[in-house]
């Protein structure tokens, strides 16, 4: 059964700290890994990651994958008070997304 | 990027009713569309996959005569919760996939909080 599991679950760190998020995957045919960020609502898509070592970046945010350990990690770094949110990992197989439970990241001023 | 809208964002319905949630893709067309639900404090849970054009594959547990799924055209979807319980109440967020320069691309809607009273 296709699976994703992120971790920590739960963060909570101070504004300026780094943080690094978590996403490990076992799926069918896999085609790409995405994180997205959620707030109140819908997610936001952040990042999909197809290869193998190639770091994505956008702004504070960056995210790699290991295809050979089946790994994912998010790296936020001079975290601000706007990064609380649940971050969720999926993991792309065929036509069909698999979701991780979440990271719920707290950023205290 | 890309848009997705949902319709109702927000809907109270009693308990044994129908309602229908619309989901537009509005900026490009889609043949894969998926229904997702949230409960409070969860992750997103997959509720079925439907094609353009053919039936929706719902996964292991949710029941295909409750949650109808029509997906009419490239640009619209609907769900409908048919006989609403309250145990039905949750947010329902639907989203499409479709293929970017970068790869298959998805983009949700807003989402559609659903309470059953």
């Amino acid at each position: 059964e296709d699976k994703v599991v992120q971790s920590p679950l739960s963060l909570v760190v101070h504004e300026g700290d780094t943080v690094t998020l978590n996403c490990s995957y076992e799926v069918t045919n896999f085609r790409s890994l995405l994180w997205y960020k959620q707030e109140k609502k819908a997610p936001t898509f952040l990042f999909m990651l197809t290869s193998s070592g190639i770091e994505k970046k956008s702004g504070r945010l960056s995210s790699i994958l290991d295809k050979k350990e089946l790994f994912s990690i998010l790296n936020i770094t001079a975290t601000q008070t706007g990064d609380s949110a649940v971050y969720l990992c999926a993991s792309q197989g065929a036509q069909k997304l698999v979701f991780g439970q979440g990271t719920r990241l707290t950023i205290n001023p | 990027g890309a848009v997705v809208s949902q319709h109702p964002s927000r809907v109270i319905c009693k308990s044994g009713t129908s309602v229908k949630i619309e989901c537009r893709s509005l900026d490009f067309q889609a043949t894969t569309m998926f229904w997702y639900r949230q409960f409070p404090k969860q992750s997103l849970m997959l509720m079925a996959t439907s094609n353009e054009g053919s039936k929706a594959t719902y996964e292991q547990g949710v029941e295909k005569d409750k949650f109808l799924i029509n997906h009419a055209s490239l640009t619209l979807s609907t769900l409908t919760v048919t006989s609403a319980h309250p145990e039905d109440s949750s947010f329902y967020i639907c989203s499409f996939l479709t293929r970017g320069h970068a790869g298959y691309e998805q983009y949700f809607g807003p989402g559609t909080r659903l309470t059953v009273t």
